[in-house]
């Protein structure tokens, strides 16, 4: 299965835009990009995921490389509430259209906002 | 729509002994999924559901453990003679069906576990 590799950790300013890295050097062309996040003693939630281009939604926006080995989440501005671990998660698209593909954590990155 | 929900969200037990968790998906959501986290980990992958079929187990997923989804709807995870390396958070998810693109999984809050 091809891997992720994200910093363990990273601060970031309350209001601030934070930028997120992902590298996943041996990326299928099949591969969607994911991220979910975990906030404090809840179960991981759904941010946003992409294949080719650039993605936005109403949390964040995703930046994917042009080769695709790395990609990264952007938050536009971060509250208290974004404090979370962050995890990036490679699915390849010929399974996860079906649903019946697992989702491969990693570490992910934690992110502390400062006030 | 409640989202899911995991019961009991603590379970405190003594090594050896069974335990039961519960899991209700959103309704109407085909797939279900079960994961472990350990403290400073991310979630594995242990078992996953399309409507009451179990149709793929993780090899973390000894015999010890076992998994049902009866009807299609609410799932449980039963975990005999339990062992201290059970202590864990274990985290239910469903996903519904989709004509295209990836499923998104919606995670309950999980049931942490502890064996003594």
């Amino acid at each position: 299965d091809a891997k992720t590799t994200q910093p363990n950790s990273m601060e970031s300013n309350e209001e601030e835009p934070v930028h997120l890295p992902c590298n996943h050097s041996t990326i299928s062309g099949t591969d969607y990009i994911h991220w979910y996040r975990q906030l404090p003693s809840q179960g991981p939630e759904y941010v946003i995921h992409g294949l080719t281009s650039n993605v936005n939604n109403r949390m964040a926006s995703l930046a994917i490389a042009e080769d695709r080995k790395s990609s990264t989440l952007i938050l536009h501005r971060a509250t208290l509430r974004d404090a979370a671990v962050y995890y990036c998660i490679l699915r390849d698209v010929r399974t996860a259209n079906f649903g019946n593909e697992k989702l491969t954590f990693g570490t992910g990155t934690r992110l502390t906002i400062i006030p | 729509d409640t989202g899911v929900s995991q019961d009991p969200r603590h379970k405190i037990t003594k090594r050896g002994q069974n335990v039961t968790f519960r899991c209700d998906p959103i309704s109407e959501h085909n797939r279900l999924y079960w994961y472990r986290q350990t403290l400073g980990q991310g979630p594995e992958f242990l078992t996953y559901f399309q409507n009451e079929a179990q149709l793929e187990k993780s090899r973390l997923l000894s015999d010890r453990f076992s998994a049902e989804r009866p009807k299609g709807s609410f799932s449980t995870l039963e975990i005999q003679r339990t062992e201290q390396g059970d202590s864990a958070m274990y985290l239910c998810a469903s996903s519904p069906l989709l004509a295209g693109g990836p499923d998104t999984q919606y995670f309950g809050p999980g049931t942490r576990l502890t064996v003594l």
